[in-house]
């Protein structure tokens, strides 16, 4: 595709209900980022992935916070059990491979907002 | 803590005026820097990155400038236009540890006109 596509757009949900958030990485793009945006802050790294293998999940806040990636492209961030403090932006990114130490270009999607009520 | 600090959360020039936005990084080994724009509700967007074996890079309107003794990066922004106004944040990658990228938490511009 042109760029990284991420779906729902927005997303309400109540407290304690799962959440699925999907990204459609840059066609040919090995590595893929999932970022946390709060409101006013600077996005701050979840899990990275580079093809189906996740290699960074160190950013995850929490065991209800789950992302895979099966067949290398897409990839999909799950909130289990949702909170208030889970309402953000989460950001999806995708770049060339050998991104880390590297520095190739990473390209953002527009983002799902998440809203706990 | 957080490795990537901003010197100014806001700021705030005349049209026309040039800005600069100065950030700081905490590991010197790290070699890569983008600058990222982002307006409001939209996705950030990379304006221009440095590595860090050059102090000094220009693109359109926009010089960004390293100095690796103190950490300091600055992201200049020449004859500014109402269409600057965002939020900047600088970045890093982290040579220290396997995170991608860090970034800070923002300068919102506002360009008056």
């Amino acid at each position: 595709g042109a760029g990284v596509s991420q779906s729902p757009r927005y997303k309400v949900a109540k407290r304690g209900q799962d959440v699925a958030l999907r990204c459609d990485p840059i066609s040919g793009h090995v590595s893929l980022f999932w970022y946390q945006q709060a409101l006013g802050q600077g996005p701050e790294f979840l899990t990275y992935f580079q093809n189906e293998a996740q290699l960074d999940k160190s950013g995850l806040p929490s065991d209800r916070f789950f992302a895979e990636r099966p067949e290398g492209s897409v990839s999909t961030l799950k909130i289990q059990r949702t909170q208030q403090e889970d309402s953000a932006v989460y950001l999806c990114a995708s770049s060339q491979p050998s991104f880390v130490r590297s520095g190739n270009t990473i390209y953002f999607g527009e983002g799902s907002w998440l809203t706990v009520v | 803590g957080e490795s990537v600090g901003l010197h100014l959360p806001t700021l705030s020039v005349q049209e026309g005026d040039s800005a600069v936005i100065k950030c700081t990084y905490s590991d010197s080994a790290s070699n890569y820097f983008p600058w990222y724009k982002q307006e409001l509700g939209k996705r950030p967007q990379l304006i221009i990155d440095i590595r860090s074996n050059m102090d000094k890079r220009q693109g359109q309107r926009v010089t960004v400038l390293l100095n690796k003794t103190v950490k300091h990066l600055s992201l200049q922004i020449a004859a500014t236009q109402p269409g600057d106004s965002a939020v900047y944040f600088c970045a890093e990658i982290l040579n220290s540890g396997n995170t991608p990228l860090v970034f800070g938490k923002g300068t919102r511009l506002s360009v008056i006109a």
